[in-house]
């Protein structure tokens, strides 16, 4: 069974303060690992797919890396319309479903 | 946007009332997919489909179910509403190469 786990589940950073998310997963055979940005009150907004270890895609202040056990991003010199809660999900080698995290909810003080 | 609707937006409904959420898409995608998302589970998977009248279940299908008599339109029926099943639903579709999931603006459900 896949699994993703995210931390922290909380953050909380000052406007220009750069940091990380974490997103561990276990799977079988990784098809993709997607990040996606969540609005209160709205549907996740997709933001990155990586595929395999090494892998890195960047979008403004943010930036996605993969190794073999997880997927870091880094938002660098956040501004407050970063906040948000940033979701990873998993997709496993023989199916066509994603496994989400719980996401971790960022918050971004001017 | 992904060319993606969902109807209602906002329902409450009673207890043991059957409700239907309607996700209509735009664009001829073949894969549609419904999930919910709770405080503390994150986004789960009620059911999916691969194409009209193909669907399957997902981790937390029982009390749902699907039909997809057209392409464009995706309907998760709750048979039977229960105060478990308030939640807020989101209608996904697969596009592009990289199989990647485009979500919907979602239908907040309140069960009484």
């Amino acid at each position: 069974e896949d699994q993703v786990t995210q931390s922290p589940e909380a953050l909380r950073l000052q406007e220009g303060e750069s940091s990380s998310l974490n997103c561990s997963y276990t799977v079988s055979g990784l098809r993709g690992l997607f990040w996606y940005r969540q609005d209160p009150g709205k549907g996740p907004e997709f933001l990155f797919t990586l595929y395999s270890a090494g892998e890195e895609k960047e979008k403004e202040r943010l930036k996605a890396t993969l190794t073999k056990k997880e997927s870091f991003l880094h938002i660098t010199a956040p501004k407050p319309e970063d906040s948000a809660t940033y979701l990873c999900a998993v997709q496993g080698g023989s199916n066509y479903k994603l496994t989400f995290g719980k996401g971790t909810l960022l918050t971004v003080n001017p | 946007d992904a060319g993606i609707t969902q109807s209602p937006r906002h329902k409450v409904t009673e207890t043991g009332t059957p409700v239907t959420l309607r996700c209509h898409q735009t664009e001829n995608h073949r894969y549609m997919y419904w999930y919910r998302q709770d405080p503390g589970h994150g986004l789960r998977l009620i059911h999916y489909s691969y194409g009209v009248k193909d669907t399957d279940k997902g981790e937390v299908s029982d009390g749902y179910s699907v039909s997809r008599s057209k392409t464009e339109d995706f309907l998760l029926t709750l048979e039977s509403a229960t105060s478990s099943q308030t939640s807020v639903y989101f209608c996904a579709i697969k596009a592009g190469t990289q199989e990647t999931q485009y979500f919907g603006p979602g239908t907040r459900l309140l069960v009484l």
